[in-house]
């Protein structure tokens, strides 16, 4: 089944320690990105990536980096969260960073810092 | 910087209705818009995507329209029912040049059908 897998589902950390919030798609899509969602803020792009080894800044990039080594995978880093940062995390893909084939998304990560 | 809104931001409507949802945008250089379907704490649902050079895209009840020199798109849900209570979701992309900026999402209009 072609999906965007994410994970954790739901994850609690504490300010300060390192996380990693994984995202894998099997569909060989060479667009990734990653997202935030906040009551009455809407979605927010954090950071995304044309291709391998390319990543652009979103809307949001503070206080997250990300990384594309492969194509299926764009994991998210959060090397010293903040409760700011508590927040419901999407992953998407598209086929390219053209038209394309418009997105898909992951089912979220549900992340509160404390 | 491209902005997206949705209006209205909630709607309540009886089973049965025919109904519009509206989102607009500030920069009609996009490459595509996208209508998604979000469940209380699930991940959005692709619904709909309209190329920048259509006019519109259907799928079953649901229908997209696009105007992109005025900025507009309008999403048409026909004889509505319970099970399409949502939040729905336009976004757009962006091209600049060489490749896409990026996706701009609207905040959403929340939809509840009544039995």
């Amino acid at each position: 089944e072609a999906q965007v897998t994410q994970n954790p589902r739901y994850l609690i950390t504490v300010t300060g320690k390192k996380l990693t919030v994984t995202c894998s798609q099997n569909m060989n899509h060479e667009y990734m990105s990653w997202h935030r969602q906040d009551p009455g803020l809407g979605l927010r792009q954090i950071y995304y990536s044309m291709n391998v080894e390319v990543t652009d800044k979103g809307d949001v990039p503070e206080g997250y980096k990300v990384s594309r080594k492969e194509k299926r995978n764009f994991p998210l880093i959060l090397e010293s969260p903040s409760p700011n940062q508590t927040s419901l995390y999407f992953c998407a893909s598209s086929l390219s960073r053209g038209p394309g084939r418009g997105y898909t998304f992951g089912s979220g990560t549900r992340l509160t810092v404390v | 910087k491209q902005e997206v809104t949705q209006i209205p931001a909630a709607l309540s409507v009886p089973e049965g209705e025919n109904l519009v949802l509206n989102c607009s945008f500030t920069d009609s250089a996009i490459y595509n818009l996208q209508w998604f379907r979000q469940d209380p704490g699930k991940g959005l649902t692709s619904l709909l995507l309209i190329q920048s050079s259509q006019r519109e895209q259907t799928s079953g009840r649901l229908n997209a329209s696009l105007d992109k020199s005025s900025g507009r798109s309008t999403l048409y849900i026909a004889a509505s029912q319970p099970g399409d209570s949502a939040t729905y979701l336009c976004a757009v992309l962006m091209y600049s040049g060489g490749g896409a900026d990026g996706l701009t999402f609207g905040k959403g209009t929340h939809l509840i059908i009544q039995p």
